[in-house]
């Protein structure tokens, strides 16, 4: 069975902080995926890395794939009340028929 | 941008009775799934179907359950007979099962059996 794991699970910072958050797996995946989900809403996926070593931009958030592939994080800097949310790594294997495993997710708080 | 819709999107039934869930993957997706997520933990995999033919199915998936694409357009998860712990969050996915295997969520279902 692959795991994935995230620290932390709980985060609240102040409007403009820095911050990370981190997902490790058990085994490598062939992807890994993070979405972000909003209480009573579905996951929305937000990047997809799949080279050891990648890293992705989106606006303020810098996802980063370890060399090894089994661990991933997420940094977002200057964070904004709107980043308020769950944030999910999930890892999935090549064919369209294999589920995607989700972690426990990092839920975090921005306070103005 | 095509996304994943369901309906409805909360649903009360008493234990015992039979639901349906619906779900509208997006249209040029061949890959579907069902997922579900029990109040504060992890969303889990349910099912994959493809081609007219479940794929896929995690041990969560017994008998009471069964998927239907009934059209061109339409996904369906039906639970025969509903227990308390099958009460959750509900998500459909879709994927074009392109090499990483990316998968787009619908909003859910909340699923309350009383």
């Amino acid at each position: 069975t692959q795991l994935l794991e995230q620290s932390p699970q709980f985060l609240s910072i102040q409007e403009g902080e820095n911050l990370t958050v981190y997902c490790n797996s058990s085994s490598v995946f062939s992807s890994l995926q993070w979405y972000r989900q909003e209480p009573g809403e579905g996951p929305v996926l937000l990047v997809t890395v799949v080279t050891g070593g990648e890293v992705k931009k989106l606006k303020r958030l810098t996802f980063q794939f370890g060399d090894a592939r089994k661990d991933s994080s997420l940094h977002i800097t200057a964070a904004q009340p709107g980043d308020t949310g769950l944030y999910l790594c999930a890892g999935s294997n090549s064919g369209g028929y294999q589920k995607v495993t989700f972690g426990i997710g990092t839920k975090l708080q921005v306070i103005p | 941008e095509p996304e994943v819709t369901q309906t409805p999107s909360h649903q009360v039934t008493q234990m015992g009775q039979e639901v349906i869930l619906r779900c509208v993957p997006i249209s040029n997706h061949l890959y579907f799934y069902w997922y579900r997520q029990i109040l504060g933990q992890k969303v889990e995999f349910l099912v994959s179907f493809y081609n007219n033919e479940i794929s896929e199915k995690s041990e969560i998936f017994d008998d009471q359950f069964s998927v239907e694409r009934p059209d061109g357009s339409n996904f369906t998860l039906k639970i025969r007979s509903t227990k308390l712990e099958d009460s959750a969050m509900y998500f459909c996915a879709s994927s074009d099962g392109g090499l990483y295997n990316e998968q787009f969520f619908g909003p859910g279902t909340r699923l309350t059996v009383l």
